[in-house]
């Protein structure tokens, strides 16, 4: 069963236009929940993360909403840029099990010029 | 700060060997956590060691194993290798707190043939 679904394998948008990636998750334990990203031949970095408490937490171009009534997740990115073209990978945790994260299958993101 | 390291980059086994992965953590991060990804079930969660011990443990056989040392350094181990152990195998690192925000390494490329 996967608990994280991220149902969109990719997407292509246009530079300086917004970027929406989602996630949907199934389990009601997890309370925080986080975005990663991934460059070929490379380990996935940290983007932003959020905790169950908040619906929107911002860094930079880099903006997530939760909506735990839905159990739904998104990651803004505005403006996109070429350099943000990767797989992005939402994942959750529940307090339980703090640092067992359950990853979502990706999306690649391609940024066109 | 020195990021994740891990060796080797890439290795080469025959089904039925073992093998021996390694993980150098980040300095001062005390959690280290193991993923396996593949094509078919994406990042999937193995194991966390924090202090020497076994804190989480995902859905993996037994022939998965792994171990801490007092440096935080960690090493998982195969045994009885299969064809479907073929994987990118990622460490992470990361502080106690916030619980999720982890810090990957460049992975472990296994194939077993």
């Amino acid at each position: 069963d996967q608990q994280v679904k991220q149902n969109s394998p990719s997407l292509s948008v246009q530079e300086g236009r917004i970027s929406i990636l989602n996630c949907d998750y199934t389990n009601s334990m997890f309370d925080y929940f986080l975005w990663y990203k991934k460059y070929p031949a490379e380990g996935p970095t940290f983007l932003i993360s959020i905790s169950s408490i908040k619906d929107k937490n911002e860094d930079g171009r880099f903006t997530v909403f939760l909506n735990k009534s839905a159990k739904h997740l998104s990651l803004h990115i505005v403006p996109s840029q070429p350099g943000d073209s990767a797989v992005y990978f939402c994942a959750a945790s529940d307090s339980q099990g703090a640092q067992k994260l359950v990853f979502g299958q990706g999306t690649r993101l391609t940024i066109n010029p | 700060k020195a990021g994740v390291t891990q060796t080797p980059r890439y290795l080469i086994k025959t089904r039925g060997q073992q093998v021996t992965l390694s993980c150098s953590p980040i300095s001062g991060h005390r959690s280290v956590s193991w993923y396996q990804q593949t094509p078919g079930q994406g990042l999937q969660f193995l194991f966390e060691y924090f202090s020497e011990t076994q804190r989480n443990k995902g859905n993996f056989p037994g022939r998965f194993s792994g171990r801490q040392f007092s440096n935080s350094r960690s090493e998982m181990n195969v045994s009885t290798l299969e064809l479907g152990d073929s994987a990118l195998y990622l460490c992470a690192s990361s502080l106690v707190l916030p619980p999720g925000e982890q810090y990957f390494g460049p992975g472990t490329r296994l194939t077993v043939t």
